[in-house]
């Protein structure tokens, strides 16, 4: 039972390059979560998919878009990377009244 | 707008020497308050969940504890492997889609 996986674990592109980061998880989970995490500050929510077909903003959204593919897959892509998300993303996944599990993380540097 | 603030940011203790780390929330209604534990190059492990002051909850040498304005995390006799980044979080009554994070508490325990 992997859980939540996230490919790629590290990554590194230029100013400008797009990408998209992946996520899959494996325990049925309705709710699915794009956070990133920079030292000194909390966890951020960027995008969230509270259930198949629906994405909503989260606190950092600028930069970034989604795509709920199916129940399971919850992708975040960087159509032009800057340097200012230089960061580790973490997706996560929960059901109703359960807390978050998370993957362990995408490591993004843009220069 | 809700707010989580941990400290001590970083501890240090000898092994066997228990100490606490304080979580401090503001919250317009709290729906739940959320313990996570982080080793490196990993995503956050969940540990435990409190939904109201005066709730107490234990796994091995962790204890955490709620009041209406602060969560504590209690460590009783420590272990190396205890070493990890502690994250606390909250969820609000009306953002039931996302979870708002302290910066942590660094935990180094020293055999």
């Amino acid at each position: 039972n992997a859980g939540v996986t996230q490919t790629p674990k590290f990554q590194v592109l230029k100013t400008g390059q797009s990408m998209t980061l992946q996520c899959a998880q494996d325990m049925n989970h309705n709710s699915m979560y794009w956070y990133r995490q920079d030292p000194g500050m909390g966890l951020r929510l960027i995008y969230y998919s509270a259930s198949e077909g629906t994405t909503d903003k989260g606190e950092v959204p600028n930069g970034y878009n989604v795509s709920r593919l199916n129940k399971r897959e919850f992708s975040l892509r960087l159509e032009s990377a800057a340097p200012s998300q230089t960061s580790v993303y973490f997706c996560a996944s929960r059901t109703a009244n359960s807390p978050l599990h998370f993957g362990n993380g995408t490591r993004l540097t843009v220069t | 707008e809700d707010q989580v603030t941990q400290s001590p940011e970083a501890l240090r203790l000898q092994e066997g020497e228990s100490s606490s780390l304080n979580c401090s929330y503001t919250v317009s209604g709290l729906r739940g308050l959320f313990w996570y534990r982080q080793d490196p190059g990993k995503g956050p492990e969940f540990l435990f969940t409190l939904y109201s002051a005066g709730e107490e909850k234990e796994k091995e040498r962790l204890k955490a504890t709620l009041t209406k304005k602060e969560s504590f995390l209690h460590i009783t006799a420590p272990k190396p492997e205890d070493s990890a980044t502690y994250l606390c979080a909250v969820q609000d009554l009306t953002g039931a889609n996302n979870l708002f994070f302290g910066t942590g508490t660094r935990l180094t325990v020293i055999p």
